[in-house]
């Protein structure tokens, strides 16, 4: 059974700073991962989505990567804003296509 | 706890029909239900926002008239696709939550295939 962790669970940075998500999956067997961006009461926003074949995905201030043997993934913020304080969530969609979500991580960005 | 169902999992059905497809939550009460689409090899969008007792609320681009959905109970949401055509094929998923500002639980999803 795919488990999906996700590590910090919360982070609080000051503006500017670099950082990191960790998102990791127990079965390699995966046909895609996603990283997802949940605004409070709002539906979950798609970020990046890395086929199993791909190795990073990139957009603006964001790049994904993904390890399909170590069962791992990065989300990769570069010049953190206040307006990037969200949970980040990934999910990994298995060969039978049902979705697997991590809990998220909470990050807040310090003005 | 928290788990929410989708049914069914997969359905075929002709161009020109429609079909529901039920999202439960079912051992917590849902104020909220998203619903989301996923075409292959793309990345999953959201539909439209649903609050239990009210209209709801469709993301830009979203025909109301086309995607009906209907959240009658603090358990149930469901959307029915109507007149379906082969460009409606998809993986539609849905989430419930407590509170609006509570985290999602999500379905499993649901394949559709229009013939």
């Amino acid at each position: 059974k795919q488990e999906v962790t996700q590590i910090p669970a919360a982070l609080s940075v000051p503006e500017g700073e670099n950082l990191v998500l960790n998102c990791s999956f127990t079965d390699s067997a995966i046909y895609n991962l996603q990283w997802f961006r949940q605004d409070p009461g709002k539906g979950l926003t798609s970020l990046l989505l890395i086929q199993s074949s791909q190795r990073e995905q990139t957009s603006g201030r964001l790049n994904a990567s993904l390890d399909k043997s170590s069962g791992r993934s990065t989300l990769y913020i570069a010049a953190s804003q206040p307006g990037d304080s969200a949970t980040y969530l990934c999910a990994v969609r298995n060969e039978g296509q049902n979705f697997v979500f991590g809990p998220g991580t909470r990050l807040s960005v310090l003005p | 706890g928290a788990v929410v169902s989708q049914h069914p999992s997969r359905v075929i059905c002709k161009s020109g029909t429609s079909v529901k497809i039920e999202c439960r939550s079912l051992d917590f009460q849902a104020t909220t239900m998203f619903w989301y689409r996923q075409f292959p090899k793309q990345s999953l969008m959201l539909m439209a926002t649903s609050n239990e007792g009210s209209k709801a609320t469709y993301e830009q681009g979203v025909e109301k008239d086309k995607f009906l959905i209907n959240h009658a109970s603090l358990t149930l949401s469901t959307l029915t696709v109507t007149s379906a055509h082969p460009e409606d094929s998809s993986f539609y998923i849905c989430s419930a939550t407590k509170a609006i500002t509570d985290t999602q639980y999500f379905g499993p999803g649901t394949r559709l295939t229009v013939l």
